[in-house]
């Protein structure tokens, strides 16, 4: 079946400019969650979503970021004046939740921004 | 809080050679540990995890990985390297608080040398 989807793949923006970033996970899959990877910080938790209930936002690094999972399916990742320093790929993930935890989280392809 | 150390973000070793990656958590709770593999750009795909039951586990591409509690480790192992296990391998230990976010490590870059 198909995996996570992610778009743009690449995306180039100016300092200053505000980008979204949208993430397909797998049907079905009613956790979601974003990753940042980017040099020097390594792998790094956003947020994550679970059906109905309120968003975990606590690994957002500021209030210039934010995400929204419409209808329980697709999620967008939007950046606001965006700075060199959230230059990164950003990772979405979802994954089929069990009582108890240790699901598998199904990563997408990631989308690599690039602020000039 | 829950942590994870890789030692070692490079590791080159001969084709057909034994590949070890090292992993050791942190956690206060029972962890359900995970290893995950990223091709240059690619997202990342899992190779194995443990949650519970038999602390040796086997994964996908011939590697496994043993949890062992009084060391707090688990490392990845492959008896013989092939090239296409040149790629960078990351450990995650899972939050059991809730959202079951990973927290990862630093990640280890593999070299396999002709």
């Amino acid at each position: 079946g198909a995996g996570v989807s992610q778009s743009p793949s690449n995306k180039v923006t100016e300092k200053g400019k505000d980008v979204e970033l949208r993430c397909d996970p797998i049907s079905g899959h009613t956790a979601l969650y974003w990753y940042r990877q980017s040099l020097g910080q390594g792998l790094e938790f956003l947020i994550y979503f679970q059906g109905n209930s309120a968003p975990d936002k606590s690994g957002l690094p500021s209030d210039r970021f934010s995400a929204e999972r419409t209808g329980g399916s697709v999620s967008t990742l939007t950046i606001q004046r965006t700075q060199q320093e959230d230059s990164a790929v950003y990772l979405c993930a979802s994954s089929l939740r069990l009582a108890g935890g240790g699901e598998t989280q199904y990563f997408g392809p990631g989308t690599r921004l690039l602020v000039l | 809080a829950q942590s994870v150390t890789q030692l070692g973000s490079h590791v080159s070793v001969s084709e057909g050679a034994l590949v070890l990656l090292r992993c050791n958590y942190s956690s206060s709770v029972p962890p359900y540990l995970f290893w995950y593999v990223q091709y240059p750009n690619q997202g990342l795909q899992l190779l194995l995890k443990y949650t519970t039951g038999a602390t040796l586990v086997k994964g996908i591409n011939g590697f496994e990985a043993e949890f062992k509690k009084s060391e707090t480790s688990f490392h990845l192992t492959k008896p013989s390297a092939h090239m296409s296990d040149a790629a960078e391998y990351f450990c995650a230990v899972s939050d059991p608080t809730g959202t079951y976010k990973y927290i990862f490590g630093t990640g280890t870059r593999l070299k396999v040398l002709a």
